[in-house]
């Protein structure tokens, strides 16, 4: 159980372009969706945190125009690079928190997808 | 400021030892605790988890102690295997007002050698 997928799992576009990266939970309905970005050899930043049905919550510093969230139902969440450009180049990652708990789990248990690898040239 | 860091960045372990990964964590209303394995190219992977009210967890291979009187908790593996090899970071959770926030450690490389 709590598997996470995400799509694509690798994508290179133009400088200028938006990308949209789909975040399912497979197996369970998720009460919360995260989206982080990871640098080479570094952890995990949370960018934003978004509710089935309501607006993403953005960490300090994350652009909301830039990094369009939607949470379209319990088991989606895209995010959309808008007019991505190198810098944005990263790896994406989303997670999931299972409503209700998984057996033998806890509600704050969060759950990973696979990584979104982003290269914009 | 809220942080949860780690004390080494590589770990080299021979396999068939034990592993011990450490971490410190600086904000006491973290009552939530989880430990996770990364490997390459790949999202993090549940490890174990710990709450705030227990000081020890074991799984399969794997223990988890927390103390509080010095933030600190740590994640032994036993008998390192060479599959053990990844990232492992700890993260705390707080909860307010509803919200939820883990905030991740820096990261520790753990290197098995065979």
């Amino acid at each position: 159980g709590a598997v996470v997928s995400q799509h694509p799992s690798r994508v290179i576009c133009k400088s200028g372009t938006s990308v949209k990266i789909e975040c399912r939970s497979l197996d369970f309905q998720a009460t919360t969706m995260f989206w982080y970005r990871q640098f080479p050899k570094q952890s995990l930043m949370l960018m934003a945190t978004s509710n089935e049905g309501s607006k993403a919550t953005y960490e300090q510093g994350v652009e909301k125009d830039k990094f369009l969230i939607n949470h379209a139902s319990l088991t989606l969440s895209t995010l959309t690079v808008t007019s991505a450009h190198p810098e944005d180049s990263s790896f994406y990652i989303c997670s999931a928190t299972p409503r209700g708990g998984l057996a033998g789990g806890s509600t704050d248990t969060q759950y990973f997808g696979p990584g979104t690898r982003l290269t914009v040239l | 400021g809220e942080s949860v860091g780690l004390h080494l960045p590589t770990l080299s372990v021979q396999e068939g030892d034990n592993s011990i990964i450490n971490c410190a964590y600086s904000n006491s209303a973290s009552d939530y605790f989880i430990w996770y394995k990364q490997e390459s190219g790949k999202g993090p992977q549940f490890i174990i988890d710990i709450r705030s009210n227990m000081d020890k967890r074991q799984g399969q291979r794997v223990t988890v102690l927390l103390n509080k009187t010095v933030k600190h908790l740590s994640l032994q593996i036993a008998a390192t295997q060479p599959g053990d090899s990844a990232v492992y970071f700890c993260a705390g959770n707080v909860k307010s007002g509803g919200y939820q926030k883990v905030t991740f450690g820096t990261g520790t490389k753990l290197q098995v050698i065979p």
